[in-house]
């Protein structure tokens, strides 16, 4: 079964800081996707990032980037520049890629400050 | 606009009693899911759907059911078998299986 962990429960930042969100997960496949989902106050979850395994290049969303180690099997989060607005919960999620079900972490909570 | 729906936000579940949460999407998505988040957890599978009038069991299925005949529609149904059904339910869709998933914003689920 595949697992996906996140180690840090929770995380401060200053507002306008750089800040890395851990993920590590364990598979046998070698054709996957990884994810990134924000949860805000109000439990929306909302795609952040997305990852094919099979790309070597980092995938980057305007503030928020990905350290994709496939060899480590570590998938972390760098938000740049961190926005009060970017308090939340974070999910780090790995599908299989000819299966589609999700397996999430249990989350990080970020909290930026002003 | 489109998205997905759920509803109602908020539900509440009498002991023996069946219920059932809508989901709804206008996205033209192929794929429709569901899944449960407890407090300090991450998401957990309960059923998904990759195709109308066919669907699966996820990793807790029990105490569930789902129906899919129409391909906008995915209502989830918690029965008096689960015995703790308490929790905050996401549904979610793709275009396909194997794509992003979107999810709809919740139902809190509470037993009186």
């Amino acid at each position: 079964a595949q697992t996906v962990t996140q180690s840090q429960p929770e995380m401060s930042v200053q507002e306008a800081e750089t800040v890395t969100l851990s993920c590590t997960y364990d598979t046998s496949e070698s054709n996957y996707y990884l994810f990134w989902y924000k949860q805000p106050p109000s439990r929306q979850m909302i795609l952040v990032i997305r990852q094919e395994a099979y790309k070597q290049q980092n995938a980057t969303e305007n503030r928020f980037s990905v350290n994709f180690q496939k060899a480590a099997k570590s998938f972390s989060l760098k938000i740049s520049d961190s926005q009060l607005g970017d308090t939340a919960m974070y999910f780090c999620a790995f599908m299989e890629y000819n299966f589609n079900k999700f397996y999430f972490g249990s989350g990080t909570k970020l909290n930026v400050k002003p | 606009d489109g998205g997905i729906t759920q509803s109602p936000k908020y539900l509440f579940r009498k002991e023996g009693q069946n219920v059932t949460l809508s989901c709804e999407q206008n996205l033209n998505h192929d794929a429709m899911y569901w899944y449960r988040q407890d407090p300090g957890q991450g998401l957990r599978l309960i059923y998904y759907s990759q195709i109308v009038n066919d669907f699966q069991k996820g990793d807790i299925a029990e105490g569930y059911s789902v129906s899919r005949e129409k391909k906008e529609s995915f209502p989830l149904t918690v029965t008096s078998a689960q015995k703790n059904p308490t929790a905050f339910y996401l549904c979610a869709s793709s275009r396909r299986s194997q794509e992003t998933q979107y999810f709809g914003p919740g139902t809190r689920l509470l037993v009186l």
